[in-house]
C-alpha cells in the first residue's frame, strides 16, 4: 500500500502568489516525522520542512510552511510569495521506525513539478 | 564545507559489468542511505547502514551491493545481476538514524547502460 500519497503531478502558480501542495500519508506508527524536499533540474535533492508527529504547532521555514492535520493524516507544503526560483519538483517523505526500533526509513511520494510564472 | 560527495555524476556502463558508486561524507553523520530515483517517481530505498560494518537491504536491493568499512564512505556497486540499473542514484546521511533525522543529500550520480 502506497505510504506517501501526492495527488498533483504538476501545478502552476503566478509569481507572488501562494501555493499549496499536497500530500497524505499512512501509518499506524505514533512516531513518525514528515518532511518537504525540492529538486531542482540539477537533481540535489534540498531540505525544505519538517514536522514530527508529536508536534503540536504546524511547522515553518521563511516562506515554507507545513499544514499538518493529523486526524486526517495530511501534511500540505505551502509556499508564499512565490519565486521564479521555486519551480522545481516537490517530494514529501515520511521518516517511520523499523526493525523493532533499530532503524529508520524514508518514503518519499512521486512528487509534484511546480512551475512558478510571471 | 560539510557536505556529501558523489562520483562519478555521469557513469556509462556496458550490459555485463560491474560499476561502483563512490558516496564520501564529511558530516560525521552515523547512517547513510543508497536512492534510485527513476523519471517521473519518487526516490527508493536501496540499502541502508546505521554503523561501520553493518548495512540492511531496502525496498529494492536486488542486483546492488554495498560495503561501509569507514563512516565516511558508502560505496554502491551496480552488478550485472540489475536488470535495469539505468537511474539517477542519490546517496543520503543523518545524524543517527531515527525518525526525526533529517536526510541530507549528496548532487547524484546518473548511471546510462548502453
Amino acid at each position: 500500500a502506497q505510504k506517501i500519497t501526492q495527488t498533483q503531478p504538476g501545478m502552476f502558480v503566478q509569481e507572488k502568489e501562494a501555493v499549496t501542495l499536497d500530500c497524505t500519508y499512512d501509518t499506524s506508527d505514533p512516531s513518525y516525522g514528515l518532511f518537504w524536499y525540492k529538486q531542482p533540474s540539477s537533481g540535489e535533492m534540498i531540505f525544505l520542512i519538517y514536522q514530527g508527529s508529536y508536534d503540536q504547532q504546524n511547522a515553518t521555514e521563511g516562506r515554507y510552511s507545513l499544514n499538518f492535520q493529523k486526524a486526517r493524516k495530511s501534511a500540505n507544503l505551502v509556499i508564499s510569495a512565490s519565486q521564479l526560483g521555486d519551480s522545481a519538483m516537490y517530494f514529501c517523505a515520511m521518516r517511520e521506525i523499523i526493525n523493532t526500533g533499530t532503524a529508520s526509513k524514508l518514503t518519499f511520494g512521486t512528487g509534484t513539478r511546480l512551475q512558478v510564472t510571471l | 564545507d560539510g557536505g556529501i560527495t558523489q562520483s562519478p555524476k555521469y557513469l556509462f556502463r556496458k550490459e555485463g559489468q560491474n560499476v561502483t558508486l563512490s558516496c564520501e561524507q564529511n558530516l560525521n553523520h552515523d547512517a547513510m542511505y543508497w536512492y534510485r530515483q527513476d523519471p517521473g517517481q519518487g526516490l527508493r530505498l536501496i540499502y541502508y547502514s546505521q554503523i561501520v560494518n553493518d548495512f540492511q537491504k531496502g525496498d529494492i536491493a536486488e542486483g546492488y551491493s554495498v560495503s561501509r568499512e569507514k563512516k565516511e564512505s558508502f560505496p554502491l556497486t551496480v552488478t550485472s545481476a540489475q536488470k535495469n540499473p539505468t537511474a539517477f542514484y542519490l546517496c543520503a546521511s543523518s545524524i543517527s538514524g531515527t525518525a526525526f533525522d533529517v536526510l541530507t543529500f549528496g548532487a547524484g550520480s546518473r548511471l546510462t547502460v548502453l
